[in-house]
């Protein structure tokens, strides 16, 4: 058990809509990652977050958005959901202390479906 | 790219036998790390090497980082069935913006026969 938590562990949903992940990172750590893993372009960094702000971008579509709440926990929108963005949404934290990356500890994931 | 690529694509060998993988990467790193999925699951890190590091070991695992071939190399030793699970490398970024997120390669699937 790496310690990171995310909910719900799956989602089924339909094309259009509108789903929020939620991950609450292990205890201490103030650096939260997002990450998308599908079949045809494997594990995908999103986002990720530094104790509320914004530190880094990847490939995260306009359609996608995150925040980091005062308690660290994050959450993940999607929206105008695609059959394309069925995936594996994974959530991981580090202590985001270090200048150099850090190791980063995942969640289980959430499983997305969109039919 | 920065992103690593980790070679054979898929290995399947008997317990007690050794399971080498490889990870080949394009641009300067701080560390380079290696983790565990089974399947559908989370990642589990194994272990980060950094780069004024050539070799690392922990358990059964032994890790080799060759910066001047932007290559490194994992080692299982003596594996077993649980040892079955895709592994995949990540590296970071050697600074600037993105040197919060990892890339990740493919992965290598390993399946160990009883």
């Amino acid at each position: 058990d790496s310690g990171v938590t995310q909910t719900p562990k799956h989602l089924i949903t339909a094309t259009g809509q509108r789903v929020t992940l939620r991950c609450s990172p292990r205890s201490g750590d103030l650096s939260v990652y997002w990450y998308q893993q599908s079949l045809d372009q494997g594990l995908q960094f999103l986002i990720q977050y530094y104790n509320g702000e914004e530190r880094a971008k990847g490939n995260i579509l306009e359609r996608f958005s995150a925040q980091q709440f005062p308690d660290l926990h994050s959450e993940l929108n999607l929206s105008s959901l695609e059959l394309g963005d069925s995936a594996l949404y994974f959530c991981a934290s580090s202590a985001g202390t270090s200048l150099y990356q850090e190791t980063q500890y995942f969640g289980p994931g959430t499983r997305l479906l969109v039919l | 790219s920065q992103q690593g690529e980790e070679d054979p694509q898929a290995l399947s060998i008997q317990e007690g036998e050794n399971a080498t993988m490889n990870c080949s990467y394009k641009t300067s790193i701080n560390n380079l790390q290696w983790y565990r999925q089974n399947s559908g699951r989370g990642l589990v890190h194994l272990i980060l090497i950094r780069s004024n590091e050539r070799e690392k070991h922990s358990g059964r695992l032994r890790v080799t980082l060759d910066t001047s071939k932007k290559s490194s190399s994992l080692l299982i030793t003596a594996s077993r069935a649980a040892d079955t699970a895709s592994y995949f490398c990540a590296t970071d970024a050697r600074r600037g913006s993105t040197l919060g997120r990892l890339y990740f390669g493919r992965g290598t699937q390993l399946t160990v026969w009883p």
